[in-house]
């Protein structure tokens, strides 16, 4: 069985400063990590992915990654947040043979202005 | 930009009606997702389509039933809904094995 801990519901941060939205996973099988943003009333949309390689993944907007085993953590950060990053964040591990996601709780990051 | 479309954005109807969701997709996707979401934003996979057929069928209710006509469509009936069953429904599509473009939701009340 997969499971998805979002440890932080809120994150509070002020535009410009760095932020570390923490992942952790558990899943025996291949691993596929993916990151998802939602802004208010919105879709998901994903900003980057993880399956092997480089453990330090970039994605859209200045958005990485870093995966690692030993911890089972995927975080995700960004070094200078702008308030148009105000969303939930969802990470997502794909499991199973049926390309089946399954979703954290999500973290709210609020960026002050 | 939008290439996975949903309608309607909102729907609200009463306790034991039969509601339909409607999502099309232009990315040339063979496979096609629906999602729930609840009001505390938690997100569960509900059914998945590959090249229109049932691959992913999640424990939800019987009276929830996807239909799909062909690779870039999929709907989601519901009958006799539930005020449980008040939530937003996310479709998504992908190509087999890569990530997901969701859409941007219908929002069903219940009353």
């Amino acid at each position: 069985t997969q499971t998805v801990s979002q440890s932080d519901a809120h994150v509070t941060v002020f535009e410009g400063d760095s932020v570390e939205l923490r992942c952790n996973y558990s899943y025996g099988g291949s691993i596929y990590l993916s990151w998802y943003i939602q802004h208010h009333g919105r879709g998901l949309q994903f900003l980057l992915k993880y399956y092997s390689g480089n453990p330090v993944v970039q994605g859209v907007n200045g958005f990485k990654a870093e995966f690692s085993k030993s911890d089972s953590s995927f975080h995700l950060r960004k070094a200078s947040v702008h308030w148009s990053d105000s969303a939930v964040y969802f990470c997502a591990v794909r499991s199973g043979s049926f390309n089946k996601l399954t979703f954290g709780a999500g973290t709210r990051l609020a960026v002050c202005p | 930009e939008t290439a996975v479309f949903q309608t309607p954005n909102y729907h609200v109807t009463q306790v034991g009606n039969e509601v339909s969701f409607n999502c099309k997709q232009t990315l040339g996707h063979d496979t096609m997702y629906w999602y729930k979401q609840d009001s505390k934003k938690l997100l569960k996979i509900m059914f998945s389509y590959n090249n229109k057929q049932l691959i992913v069928n999640e424990t939800v209710p019987r009276r929830f039933s996807p239909q799909s006509s062909d690779k870039a469509h999929l709907n989601l009936r519901i009958k006799s809904v539930e005020p449980e069953d008040s939530a937003v429904y996310l479709c998504a599509s992908s190509s087999w094995g890569e990530e997901q473009y969701f859409g941007p939701g219908t929002r069903l009340t219940v009353l």
